[in-house]
């Protein structure tokens, strides 16, 4: 494990339900990210947290709401997805944001909305 | 938005055989990472290389940049079948995207036995 954790694994959804994606890091990092990676296409980063402050929304629709309540934990709220929203959802840390830090990845929620 | 293009897109090559990828980027740059992703499982950071820098070694894996060329390139050597996987750059943009990763769409390397 890399020390990244995310739950559930799998998620499948209708469009109207409300859901929430969870990641949890032990490895003492102060900043969180969430990208979105789709088949065949870049990952896009979604949201950046850094000591617990939001300091990226990438223009992301308000359908996806991010909670960070401290900074080993890091939660995506969903509620009336679209079915072009089916994705992996991927949780990173690092030590701190900054242009020297590695991320270290969780291995992912597969979402299907249906 | 995308920073990096990898390519090739996809690569096939036998066990034993090095692997070299590219990527190419478009604007000024902090740093440029590797990552590798196992089929449907997250991305493991492989290696680091500041803007500075011009090549870079983990095990055997070489990384070079070349900043005025905008781009780098990924070389895998003596391949094994465990290095099957897809293979991204991502590059942290030196002008307003301070440690906020943007990746390429990836190379696919498949190592065959």
């Amino acid at each position: 494990e890399t020390g990244v954790t995310q739950t559930p694994r799998h998620l499948v959804m209708g469009m109207t339900n409300k859901k929430s994606l969870k990641c949890e890091q032990h490895l003492g990092h102060n900043a969180m990210y969430w990208y979105k990676q789709s088949a065949k296409k870049p990952l896009e980063l979604m949201f950046v947290y850094n000591f617990k402050e939001q300091t990226e929304n990438n223009s992301v629709p308000s359908r996806f709401s991010p909670e960070c309540p401290n900074s080993s934990h890091l939660f995506l709220h969903l509620h009336t997805l679209q079915p072009e929203d089916s994705a992996l959802y991927l949780c990173a840390s690092s030590q701190e944001q900054g242009p020297y830090f590695g991320y270290t990845f969780g291995s992912g929620t597969r979402l299907t909305v249906v | 938005s995308q920073q990096g293009e990898e390519d090739p897109q996809a690569l096939s090559i036998q066990e034993g055989e090095n692997a070299t990828m590219n990527c190419s980027y478009k604007t000024s740059i902090n740093n440029l990472q590797w990552y590798r992703q196992n089929s449907g499982r997250g991305l493991v950071h492989l290696i680091l290389i500041r803007s500075n820098e011009r090549e870079k070694h983990s095990g055997r894996l070489r990384v070079t940049l070349d900043t005025s060329k905008k781009s780098s390139s990924l070389l895998i050597t003596a391949s094994r079948a465990a290095d099957t996987a897809s293979y991204f750059c991502a590059t942290d943009e030196a002008a307003d995207s301070w440690g906020k990763l943007q990746f390429g769409a990836g190379t696919q390397v498949v190592v065959t036995p």
